[in-house]
């Protein structure tokens, strides 16, 4: 099996910056898929291919992905980006599709 | 406006069956990939299974092989995944979502229950 690992909780003030990580072994090949899940709701995709912004995601939000590592940023994060995000991403085959088991981004 | 609306969710009891559906609309559904993807409560999300456009690739969680099987008509714009043998660690929200080549999967409908309790 495959595994993404991500930590459990991220908390910051209001207009600091947020990371959260996500490491895996295949991540140096494969790409990094990042997503926003609201309490109640849909998650919702904030980053796709590592670094890029769907339209109609806020500027805020950025991606990398260096080696077994990718890491979602959330700059001068406010209340409303409070929510849990997950990592997203396949395995070396290409066939096992994998979630991280979320981070939950608190911000007070 | 691409919309995805799953239905088929209820309570089961251990041991039996339920067929989910997810209605596509807004984009031509034939020529993508589509999966379903589920949340026990109060947990993360949990790949469950995958099927290419034309239906003739199928793929499953470790977790679920053997006793799901994910289908999809084409003429009708639904997919589909057949439950059997369920368990009551099978109790989540089941997503359907559509694949797409660069932005992964996206978007995703809102969801249907399954519970599993005797």
């Amino acid at each position: 099996s495959y595994e993404l690992a991500q930590p459990p909780s991220v908390s910051v003030s209001p207009g600091q910056t947020a990371r959260i990580t996500c490491s895996g072994d295949a991540l140096p090949k494969k790409y990094a898929y990042w997503y926003q899940q609201k309490s109640g709701q849909a998650p919702v995709l904030v980053i796709y291919e590592d670094s890029k912004r769907p339209s109609g995601i806020p500027e805020t939000f950025s991606g990398s992905s260096s080696g077994t590592m990718a890491t979602l940023t959330i700059s001068g994060a406010q209340v409303e980006d409070e929510a849990d995000y997950y990592c997203y991403s396949t395995d070396s085959s290409g066939n096992l599709w994998v979630f991280g088991g979320g981070t939950k981004l608190t911000v007070l | 406006e691409v919309q995805l609306v799953e239905s088929g969710g209820g309570l089961v009891q251990p041991g039996g069956s339920l067929r989910l559906s997810c209605a596509a609309s807004g984009f031509t559904f034939s020529s993508y990939a589509m999966n379903w993807v589920r949340q026990a409560p109060g947990k993360g999300l949990e790949w469950v299974s995958g099927i290419g456009a034309g239906g003739g690739s199928t793929y499953y969680a470790d977790s679920v092989k053997g006793r799901f099987t994910i289908s999809r008509d084409n003429s009708k714009n639904t997919l589909y995944l057949q439950m059997n043998s369920l368990r009551a660690e099978d109790t989540a929200v089941y997503y359907c979502a559509k694949v797409d080549a660069a932005f992964g999967l996206d978007p995703w409908g809102q969801g249907t229950l399954v519970a599993v309790s005797s």
